[in-house]
């Protein structure tokens, strides 16, 4: 089983619409979760952190945690053409020498 | 967020020479740095996880003698591509964390062996 796992897609919505990644996790030890945003040839930046159950916005994005269903999700709202990307989710583990582990990431389009 | 650099952004070499990739944090301490390396269309591998001051833990699969990891300082780690195949072309991604926060990424190295 693996540690994160996602969705690969591709994901399709029309600008406008809300966007919603999925993530899930194996291990109930993991601590922290985070959503990067990779472009095509760029290198991975963070959009989101959630520590705790419960929803975490910012702007126009959304991240859901549930710990009991060890699932995690991000929303985005009003999508863009410029949020088309791949949407790697990140689970960290401290009793694993602090061992980040990535899902595959899911890609994401916002047709126009 | 916090800023880590890595340098070179791309990078050509023949077969059989040795490249080195720095990975910096230029506004925090890095208690920790990842490097991962990433083919076309496919996720992060991450190859090695490093401590400041200790050996670098490496991923099953990863020759630590081909892929050298030094974390000299709490700002800089270096990764050194030894004896570089074509094989080997690929888009190396540092990231850094201080404590128990996020992960910051690098800008990624790509490097072509020819």
């Amino acid at each position: 089983q693996k540690e994160v796992e996602q969705n690969s897609g591709p994901l399709s919505v029309p600008e406008g619409a809300i966007a919603s990644l999925n993530c899930t996790y194996s291990d109930r030890g993991s601590q922290s979760f985070f959503w990067y945003r990779q472009y095509s040839g760029k290198s991975p930046e963070l959009i989101m952190s959630i520590y705790s159950n419960g929803d975490k916005e910012d702007g126009r994005f959304t991240a859901q945690l549930n710990k009991a269903s060890q699932y995690v999700s991000l929303l985005i709202r009003d999508s863009q053409p410029s949020d088309s990307a791949t949407y790697l989710c990140a689970v960290h583990r401290r009793n694993t020498g602090n061992q980040f582990y990535f899902g595959t990431g899911t890609s994401l389009t916002v047709i126009p | 967020g916090a800023v880590v650099s890595q340098h070179p952004s791309w990078v050509i070499c023949k077969s059989g020479t040795s490249v080195k990739i720095e990975c910096r944090s230029l506004d925090f301490q890095a208690t920790t740095m990842f490097w991962y390396r990433q083919f076309p269309k496919q996720s992060l591998m991450l190859m090695a996880t490093s401590n400041e001051g200790s050996k670098a833990t490496y991923e099953q699969g990863v020759e630590k003698d081909k892929f050298l990891i030094n974390h000299a300082s709490l700002t800089l780690s270096t990764l050194t591509v030894t004896s570089a195949h074509p094989e080997d072309s690929s888009f190396y991604i540092c990231s850094a964390r201080m404590g128990g926060t996020e992960a910051f990424f690098g800008q990624g190295t790509r490097l072509t062996v020819v």
